[in-house]
């Protein structure tokens, strides 16, 4: 998977509580992703990062949150957690530049939310 | 003009046969299409891409063809094999650096 690791692998969690995902790298890009991935939807994209403290948001980032102070580790908090959250999340990272539009993904982590 | 349309929803083959799985999108500023493989319980995993002023690009037994004035492009796996059951997503990059997913499409390849 690209140099990239994501905590917790599973979570279950209570509606209401605060939950943060994190997404760490060892390839040393600059851009960082977290998506959303249900069932006919395909992968939808919630914030990325540019850069350290580098933030932007994506299609759907109502009710999500993210954090950006190394290089190497990109959190995805939910402020408070609603059944509609209940999702498998993957980062991503990029190098990006002329000719470095791959992405590469880490393996994912799923969260219900009860 | 952003989406990625892509179809069918699920697809299944015989070993050996050939399988084909469709993307349109709407946005010509799209500069780069690639193709993800995603199996049961992992990240999607690059496959092959392609970029718009080619019309097609060959892997080992996969092939995209690309049509511009169309606005399609397509992924063909030949010779199926078991192995190749997985989710299939279609994406294209736009240029404010963002990935845009087509739904997915279930393979299955049967022995």
């Amino acid at each position: 998977d690209a140099g990239i690791t994501q905590s917790p692998r599973h979570k279950v969690t209570e509606t209401g509580t605060p939950v943060t995902l994190r997404c760490h790298q060892t390839e040393n890009h600059r851009y960082m992703y977290w998506y959303r991935q249900d069932p006919g939807h395909g992968l939808r994209l919630i914030h990325y990062s540019y850069g350290v403290k580098d933030t932007d948001k994506g299609e759907v980032s109502d009710g999500y949150s993210v954090s950006r102070s190394k290089t190497e580790d990109f959190l995805l908090t939910l402020e408070s957690a609603t059944s509609s959250q209940t999702s498998v999340y993957f980062c991503a990272i990029s190098p990006r530049g002329e000719g470095q539009e791959t992405q590469y993904f880490g393996p994912g982590t799923r969260l219900l939310v009860l | 003009q952003q989406q990625v349309k892509q179809s069918p929803q699920s697809l299944i083959v015989q070993k050996g046969g050939i399988s084909i799985i469709n993307c349109a999108y709407e946005n010509t500023a799209f500069d780069y299409f690639p193709w993800y493989q995603q199996f049961p319980g992992k990240g999607p995993a690059l496959l092959i891409a392609i970029r718009p002023d080619v019309s097609e690009k060959k892997e080992g037994r996969f092939t995209i063809s690309f049509n511009k004035s169309a606005k399609q492009f397509s992924l063909h796996i030949m010779d199926s094999q078991p192995g190749d059951s997985a989710t299939y997503f279609c994406a294209a990059y736009n240029q404010g650096g963002k990935l845009i997913f087509g739904q997915g499409t279930e393979l299955s390849v049967k022995p």
